[in-house]
């Protein structure tokens, strides 16, 4: 089926640093997604990017994350500054139509901030 | 907003047994309705899309259930083998619409031979 690619799969920082995690979505697909997953809990919604705008965020999409894909290249989720709390696993999602199209998602990036 | 609550979230059953995994959702208004398999390392895989209109789907070695009236979503693995060994995820796109989709917390299933 359709794969989602996430670089790296991943990563390490200290805290205070910034990250960028990358995601190749599904080639005609124009939605896209991030979800947060920490360890042992149930994956969360953070933020739904269309059109070059975000277009749905939740309350875990704090002021220090930011989405964006520059000239249809990597969907990326910048986190500056990290904090302790931003550890977990990132998943991207992309989905060809809005919310009830379904959509496909990444391995996931592991991000351990220290 | 929705919850969606699922359980067992270990299961371990020998090759050949059936395995259920059952979602509680809260929204009665909810529409679409997801099952996600996540083998170590990958992706989640979807194994089955589900519109509210439809109460039984067969897959391919499974059957999900849609019990509208308890809003209850379940996954029926009929006989399992050890490659379907994986973190079982539900997800429901709530009646709110909006792009977001929720998930259930993920059932662990180890078959055994």
């Amino acid at each position: 089926g359709p794969k989602v690619l996430q670089i790296p799969s991943h990563q390490i920082i200290d805290m205070g640093q910034m990250v960028t995690l990358n995601c190749d979505p599904v080639s005609n697909h124009l939605y896209f997604y991030w979800y947060k997953q920490i360890l042992g809990q149930q994956m969360e919604f953070l933020v739904n990017f269309y059109n070059g705008k975000v277009m749905e965020k939740s309350k875990l999409f704090k002021d220090q994350f930011s989405v964006e894909r520059p000239d249809g290249s990597y969907f990326t989720l910048k986190i500056q500054p990290t904090a302790l709390e931003d550890s977990a696993v990132y998943f991207c999602a992309s989905s060809l139509d809005r919310g009830q199209d379904t959509q496909y998602f990444g391995p996931g990036t592991r991000l351990l901030v220290l | 907003g929705e919850q969606v609550e699922q359980r067992p979230p270990h299961l371990s059953v020998r090759e050949g047994d059936s395995a259920v995994i059952i979602c509680t959702y809260t929204d009665p208004n909810s529409y679409y309705f997801f099952w996600y398999k996540q083998e170590p390392g990958a992706g989640l895989q979807l194994l089955m899309k589900v519109f509210s209109s439809t109460e039984i789907n067969e897959g391919q070695g499974f059957t999900v259930l849609l019990n509208k009236k308890d809003k209850q979503l379940s996954l029926n693995l009929t006989a399992a083998h050890p490659g379907d060994s994986a973190v079982y995820f539900c997800a429901v796109i709530p009646g709110t619409g909006g792009y977001k989709v929720v998930f259930g917390s993920g059932t662990r299933l180890l078959v055994s031979p």
